[in-house]
């Protein structure tokens, strides 16, 4: 089954741009990912799908600052003029025939 | 609007059971696979169970195989999963999620707590 990896942390100043990376597992390279937005003490918000060749679709109401690219086994969220609400744990997960996976996470912090 | 509302956590001891709730609407419901997803205190999102559309296939996380079973009532628009035989390490917020069209997570509930103790 697909393994995903995330940095644990990153950090931006407010107005700046981050890129987050989830890198999946070998034999996974062409998996799409989801990424999922966390805000402190709230549920997981679902932001849009990075397909492998980096098209991305960002769901509705997501702000057109968030947005996905690739390159190989990475797939990445970058956040452009970040605000104070962007600071969240952010997720990446995959899925294939009959098990779904999370990665450990990212915990974005704007200074 | 798409809804999900998970319910039936609470605090139980260790070996014993519990059933949640997720009442969804919204949607066309039998036309999408529902998730588990849950997050212990403190830590990261780790899926628990996930069930087809139709109700005719299911599948479990090693940590839970054996002890869960998850059903739905594609007539109610509900899904349902029975914890049996829980540990102390069972404890986490759970949460009911939707699969979006060609897979993953397209919508999440608000989570129920449950908190396995003595």
């Amino acid at each position: 089954q697909p393994v995903l990896t995330q940095p644990s942390s990153a950090s931006a100043s407010l107005g700046s741009s981050v890129k987050l990376t989830c890198t999946l597992s070998s034999g996974h390279r062409g998996n799409i990912i989801a990424w999922h937005q966390q805000q402190p003490g709230k549920a997981p918000r679902y932001l849009m799908k990075v397909e492998g060749g980096g098209r991305f679709n960002r769901v509705s109401g997501v702000p057109d600052r968030f947005s996905g690219s690739s390159a190989g086994a990475d797939r990445f969220l970058t956040i452009s003029n970040l605000q104070s609400e962007d600071e969240a744990d952010y997720y990446c997960e995959t899925w294939d025939s009959d098990t779904w996976v999370f990665g450990g996470g990212t915990k974005l912090t704007v200074l | 609007e798409v809804q999900l509302s998970e319910s039936g956590g609470g605090l139980v001891q260790p070996g014993g059971s519990l059933r949640l709730s997720c009442a969804a609407s919204g949607f066309t419901f039998n036309t999408y696979a529902m998730i588990w997803v849950r997050q212990a205190p403190g830590k990261g999102l780790e899926w628990v169970s996930g069930i087809s559309g139709s109700g005719g296939s299911t599948y479990y996380a090693h940590s839970v195989k054996g002890r869960f079973t998850l059903s739905r009532d594609n007539s109610k628009n509900m899904v349902y999963l029975q914890m049996n035989s829980l540990r102390v390490e069972d404890t986490a917020v759970y949460y009911c999620a939707k699969e979006g069209p060609g897979g993953g997570v397209d919508f999440w509930g608000q989570g129920t707590l449950v908190t396995v103790s003595s």
